[in-house]
């Protein structure tokens, strides 16, 4: 089946300890996406990567950090997460320029 | 830069009625426009795309319109079902970066 996943799922941790939040797809897309949803702001943009070892900022960078070194992965790194990144993490994937596929989701709560 | 939002973030809709949701961007570099439908506890789904060569697009039971002129966008929903309750977002791409832009989301409630 195609698909995006993404883990964990759910995610209660404190201030200062680094975690790493994994994607992956199946899907052989070159394309893949890192946002965060919260209540009023829609999806917002954290980091892109366009292929293997390509990446680049989104709309709200500070605090994360992602690496591409191989398709299917994209990781979301939190090095010092603060309270300011309790949100939703979506990891998406597409071809360039295409329809984007969404994971389920990952809920952060940092203390 | 960019924006992407929408006219009213909530929806009320008798079932078997049409829905309109409305969406108006800001940058006329988003070439590639893109309908998302998210129901509780879950990511974001495809629902529709229109690329901006065309006016309008038709899916089974919805149709989304773009209008250049005035950078807007609408996706209409034909009879309403209750499954269709969600949170509704548009969102732009440019396809020099690839970046998409999303609008802060449309709440649909369908009452039965």
């Amino acid at each position: 089946e195609a698909q995006v996943t993404q883990n964990p799922r759910y995610l209660i941790t404190v201030t200062g300890k680094k975690l790493t939040v994994t994607c992956s797809q199946n899907m052989n897309h070159e394309y893949m996406s890192w946002y965060r949803q919260d209540p009023g702001l829609g999806l917002r943009q954290i980091y892109y990567s366009m292929n293997v070892e390509v990446t680049d900022k989104g709309d709200v960078p500070e605090g994360y950090k992602v690496s591409r070194k191989e398709k299917r992965n994209f990781p979301l790194i939190l090095e010092s997460p603060s309270p300011n990144q309790t949100s939703l993490y979506f990891c998406a994937s597409s071809p360039l320029g295409g329809e984007q596929f969404f994971g389920p989701g990952t809920r952060l709560t940092v203390l | 830069g960019e924006s992407v939002g929408l006219h009213l973030p909530t929806l009320s809709v008798q079932e078997g009625d049409n829905s309109i949701i409305n969406c108006a961007y800001s940058n006329s570099a988003s070439d590639y426009f893109i309908w998302y439908k998210q129901e509780s506890g879950k990511g974001p789904q495809f629902i529709i795309d229109i690329r901006s060569n065309m006016d309008k697009r038709q899916g089974q039971r919805v149709t989304v319109l773009l209008n250049k002129t005035v950078k807007h966008l609408s996706l209409q929903i034909a009879a309403t079902q209750p499954g269709d309750s969600a949170v509704y977002f548009c969102a732009g791409l440019r396809s020099n970066d690839y970046k998409l832009s999303f609008g802060a989301g449309t709440t649909v409630t369908v009452r039965a």
